[in-house]
């Protein structure tokens, strides 16, 4: 397996730009979650679903960020429009099951210019 | 609210000797406990984990201890080696949130030779 993967790797927009980030979990991982990283507030939790559904999106910053798993080889977070304190890397992760640990992706830099 | 702390951004260990990295959590129902190492320009990656049922877990080099009355966890590293410098995640999880990974803000390890 190729592990969790994450498009782009790198985004580079401008301000007011819609910004699509793309997700593709490890097979037979139920649970995936959105992460942001930033020296601030180091990783936080935005959205988790489990089996596709979304089970909380308490973490989703403003109504600027939204998050789709249309089926379980796929998860998009999306934000629109782009602001430069939305900077920062924004990571995918999965789980086979509740009790264990999670795979995480790359990142995906966004940097809003 | 940073329910998982780790109050030291950065340490400096000799190579051999032991580095040892604490984290405090708050919230009590949190029951499952991992540490994920993370190098520049990738995602975490899972290094151990302990339920809140041990107080003590091992894998190799690697050890976590709990002690859920003072709310602490820390993780040993024994013998330290150059190419474990990296950042450090303490994480926490509950069942109500469906395991979800509250992360501590890391601390930065340097194993100098």
């Amino acid at each position: 397996d190729a592990g969790v993967i994450q498009s782009p790797r790198h985004e580079v927009t401008e301000m007011g730009q819609e910004v699509t980030l793309r997700c593709k979990p490890i097979s037979g991982h139920n649970s995936l979650f959105w992460y942001r990283q930033t020296m601030m507030r180091g990783l936080e939790l935005l959205i988790y679903f489990n089996n596709n559904v979304p089970i909380d999106d308490s973490g989703m910053p403003e109504d600027r960020f939204s998050a789709k798993m249309p089926n379980a080889s796929f998860s998009t977070l999306k934000i629109q429009p782009s602001e430069p304190r939305d900077s920062a890397v924004y990571f995918c992760a999965g789980k086979a099951s509740l009790n264990t640990e999670a795979f995480f992706g790359q990142g995906t830099r966004l940097t809003v210019v | 609210d940073q329910q998982v702390k780790q109050n030291s951004p950065s340490l400096s260990v000799q190579e051999g000797r032991i580095s040892i990295l604490n984290c405090d959590y708050t919230n009590s129902m949190f029951d499952y406990f991992l540490w994920y190492k993370k190098y520049p320009a990738e995602g975490p990656t899972f290094l151990i984990s302990i339920s809140s049922i041990k107080d003590k877990n091992e894998d190799g080099r690697f050890t976590v201890f709990l002690n859920k009355s003072a709310k602490h966890l820390s993780l040993h590293i024994v013998p330290s080696q150059p190419g474990d410098s990296a950042v450090y995640f303490c994480a926490a999880s509950r069942p109500n949130s469906g395991y979800a990974l509250n992360f501590g803000k890391g601390t930065s390890l340097l194993v100098t030779p």
